[in-house]
């Protein structure tokens, strides 16, 4: 069965940085686009990166363009998402997430428990 | 930027019917996915393209969408089934909904 645990989050001050892994199991990794979504009590789901299945295609949205960066290892069936200049506004729970493709769109079939980042001095 | 609308809270009765609404400009020409997220879980799909049903969720679960409304529509509401609801869609990225939290009372 298709399986993502994510691992990496933890406590950091405001500018550090993190990295955030995510292990992928019961599916060929390599086949499928990978996404990280994150989850806030105040802001709800937040869409943040993809990164296509040779990982020659990456997504960054506006709030982390330029700060994070998504990388995969197909070899290992590892996805990462490398967080830097962080933000108290980055502090959420972060889950990866496997995208299928449907009928001209893409959803979010099978996600990881998440791993929780939180930023504070 | 494309917002998708739902309401904050929805409470039923054990065995009643719950609905939880999304809208959006034009949704019903979009497609809409839900998600139903409880505490310390993965995060769980329950419908895609506005009405399918994942092989492995209940039947209990069905929606539809039309106009700009999205419904999800829980039958038979049981306690398992409080937890935080999100519906999906896409405009030029992947836009969720705020979220509504089910209360089974």
């Amino acid at each position: 069965q298709v399986q993502l645990v994510e691992s990496g989050g933890n406590l950091v001050k405001p500018g550090g940085s993190l990295r955030l892994s995510c292990a992928a199991s019961g599916f060929s990794f390599s086949d499928y686009y990978m996404t990280w979504i994150r989850q806030t009590p105040g802001k709800g789901l937040e869409w943040i990166s993809y990164i296509g299945g040779n990982g020659d295609t990456a997504y960054y949205s506006d709030s982390v363009k330029g700060r994070f960066t998504i990388s995969r290892d197909n070899a290992k069936s590892s996805l990462h998402l490398q967080l830097s200049g962080l933000t108290v506004e980055d502090t959420a729970v972060y889950h990866c997430a496997r995208l299928v493709y449907s009928n001209g769109w893409y959803h979010f079939d099978y996600w990881g428990r998440g791993t929780q980042v939180t930023v504070s001095s | 930027s494309y917002e998708l609308t739902q309401p904050p809270s929805v409470s039923v009765s054990p065995g009643q019917t719950a609905s939880i609404t999304c809208s959006g400009d034009h949704l019903g020409d979009k497609f809409v996915y839900w998600y139903q997220l409880k505490p310390g879980q993965s995060p769980l799909l329950i419908i895609y393209e506005d009405t399918k049903r994942p092989s492995d969720i209940t039947e209990r679960f069905s929606a539809s969408s039309s106009g700009n409304t999205a419904t999800l529509t829980i039958s038979g509401t049981q306690p398992l089934d409080e937890a935080h609801y999100y519906c999906q869609a896409w405009d030029k990225s992947a836009v969720f909904g705020g979220g509504t939290k089910l209360t089974v009372l």
